[in-house]
C-alpha cells in the first residue's frame, strides 16, 4: 500500500520569499507523484507531475520539485512566493498496477499563506 | 474542452431527504473517481469507475451511498437518506487512465446536511 506524509498543515512566507513544501511518500513499487493546487470553492489543478526521467520536474506559476528516491521525498518549491500562490497544496502518489491501476492516494494538504 | 461538470454546485437539504450529485467527466477518460473532502478526513476516495463499470468501492462510507455510472458521460452519486456527518464538498474527477495520467477535477457540490 501507497502512503503521502505533508509536513506542516500550514506554511506562511513573505511575498517574494522562498516556497518550500514538503512531502514524502511511501510506496512499494517505483512511484508517480504529483502535485496540485486548490484554490477556494474550486476543484483540485494539477501543478506538476513525476513520472519517469528527470528527476527535477518543473510545472506551472513557476513551481518545481525534486524526486529523491533516497529520501522518499518530491518537496514542492518556488523560488519566489507571489501572494497569488496563497491556496492549499496536496501531494499524491499513484499505484501502478492491479485493480488499483491509476487511483491517486492523496496527503493531507498544506495551506500557504503569503503575506504582504 | 469543458472538463469536468459537476452539479449541483451547492446542495442544502434535511437530514433523512434524498440527495443526487452529477458528474459530466471529460470525453474520452475512461477513469471516473468520486472524493469526499472534509475538514477532518482531507480527501478520501469514495469509489472509482473504468469504462462505466465500478472497479473499487472500499471507500463508500456505508450502505447509504450508491454511485451508478450509466453511459460513459454520466455518473451519480446518491445518499439516501442523508445524514448532517455527510456535510462536505464532493469531487468527481476523470482520467485516461494510465498510471502516470493526471486526475482532473470537477468544481465539486458543497453539501450540507442539517
Amino acid at each position: 500500500a501507497q502512503s503521502v506524509t505533508q509536513l506542516g498543515s500550514h506554511v506562511s512566507v513573505s511575498e517574494g520569499a522562498l516556497v518550500l513544501l514538503r512531502c514524502n511518500y511511501s510506496s512499494s513499487v517505483p512511484p508517480y507523484l504529483f502535485w496540485y493546487v486548490q484554490y477556494p470553492n474550486q476543484g483540485l489543478q494539477l501543478l506538476l507531475k513525476y513520472t519517469t526521467g528527470a528527476t527535477l520536474v518543473k510545472g506551472i506559476n513557476g513551481f518545481e520539485a525534486e524526486f529523491k528516491k533516497s529520501e522518499t521525498s518530491f518537496h514542492l518549491t518556488k523560488p519566489s512566493a507571489h501572494m497569488s500562490d496563497a491556496a492549499e497544496y496536496f501531494c499524491a502518489v499513484s499505484v501502478t498496477g492491479g485493480t488499483s491501476y491509476g487511483k491517486l492516494t492523496f496527503g493531507q494538504g498544506t495551506i500557504l499563506t503569503v503575506h504582504p | 474542452d469543458a472538463g469536468v461538470i459537476q452539479s449541483p454546485r451547492h446542495e442544502v437539504t434535511e437530514m433523512g431527504q434524498e440527495v443526487t450529485l452529477r458528474c459530466k467527466p471529460i470525453s474520452g477518460h475512461d477513469y471516473l473517481f468520486w472524493y469526499r473532502q472534509t475538514m477532518m478526513r482531507g480527501l478520501e476516495l469514495l469509489i472509482y469507475f473504468n469504462n462505466n463499470v465500478p472497479i473499487d468501492d472500499s471507500g463508500m462510507p456505508e450502505d447509504r451511498f450508491s454511485a451508478k455510472m450509466p453511459n460513459a458521460s454520466f455518473s451519480t452519486l446518491k445518499i439516501q437518506p442523508s445524514e448532517p456527518r455527510d456535510s462536505a464538498v464532493y469531487f468527481c474527477a476523470s482520467s485516461t487512465g494510465t498510471a502516470n495520467s493526471p486526475l482532473h477535477f470537477g468544481n465539486g457540490t458543497r453539501l450540507t446536511v442539517t
